[in-house]
């Protein structure tokens, strides 16, 4: 079956400094990858859909300056979270879709801004 | 390990309808259960969210029902119109924030 891994699975970091969170299809070329984020007791929201080779599109309301996506491969999709603050700080969740329309997704990135 | 079914997996109904989509999970110790709607292409949206200790949410058309203990929720779409065409995700969150998808139910609303 379609596997996505995420990396790191945890992250903790200082307020101020840029987190890089990895998406991976490990068994399939992802065309399009979605970035999600879920505060505690909030739904799964999305943020961005990047396709590979092209610039992500955001969500409303969602800094592209402060989340940078890059999908520059069929199989690499990475966030990175500039200049990271206490309420940044949530579980991002990435998916891959390849041919079909069934996202896979990721185990996810919980991150701690302190 | 939890695992999450949705019955049907296709529903073909014409409009003006109500209808009921079904999720089952196994494991009823959950935090709580979300249901989201998926068109072709797109992400996932988020419909409506139940916590562990709700028994229902309310959105407009939609409703949402939590019986934890029997492992069930159910989705109900009043007035169903072709706009509701879509591809309709339950996930439930357990412990350490694990996500688990249902297959999802395809929605096909004729007019």
């Amino acid at each position: 079956g379609a596997v996505v891994s995420q990396h790191p699975s945890w992250v903790i970091c200082k307020s101020g400094t840029s987190v890089k969170i990895e998406c991976r299809s490990l068994d399939f070329q992802a065309t399009t990858m979605f970035w999600y984020r879920q505060f505690p007791k909030q739904s799964l929201m999305l943020m961005a859909t990047s396709n590979e080779g092209s610039k992500a599109t955001y969500e409303q309301g969602v800094e592209k300056d402060k989340f940078l996506i890059n999908h520059a491969s069929l199989t690499l999709s990475t966030l990175t979270v500039t200049s990271a603050h206490p309420e940044d700080s949530s579980f991002y969740i990435c998916s891959a879709r390849g041919s079909g329309e069934t996202q896979y997704f990721g185990p996810g990135t919980r991150l701690l801004v302190l | 390990k939890q695992e999450v079914t949705q019955i049907p997996a296709a529903l073909s109904v014409p409009e003006g309808e109500n209808l009921v989509l079904n999720c089952s999970f196994t494991d009823s110790a959950i935090y709580n259960l979300q249901w989201f709607r998926q068109d072709p292409g797109k992400g996932l949206t988020s419909l409506l969210l139940i916590q562990s200790s709700q028994r229902e949410q309310t959105s407009g058309r939609l409703n949402a029902s939590l019986d934890k203990s029997s492992g069930r929720s159910t989705l109900y779409i009043a007035a169903s119109q072709p706009g509701d065409s879509a591809t309709y995700l339950c996930a439930v969150v357990n412990a350490g924030n694990m996500l688990t998808f249902g297959g999802g139910t395809r929605l096909m609303v004729k007019p």
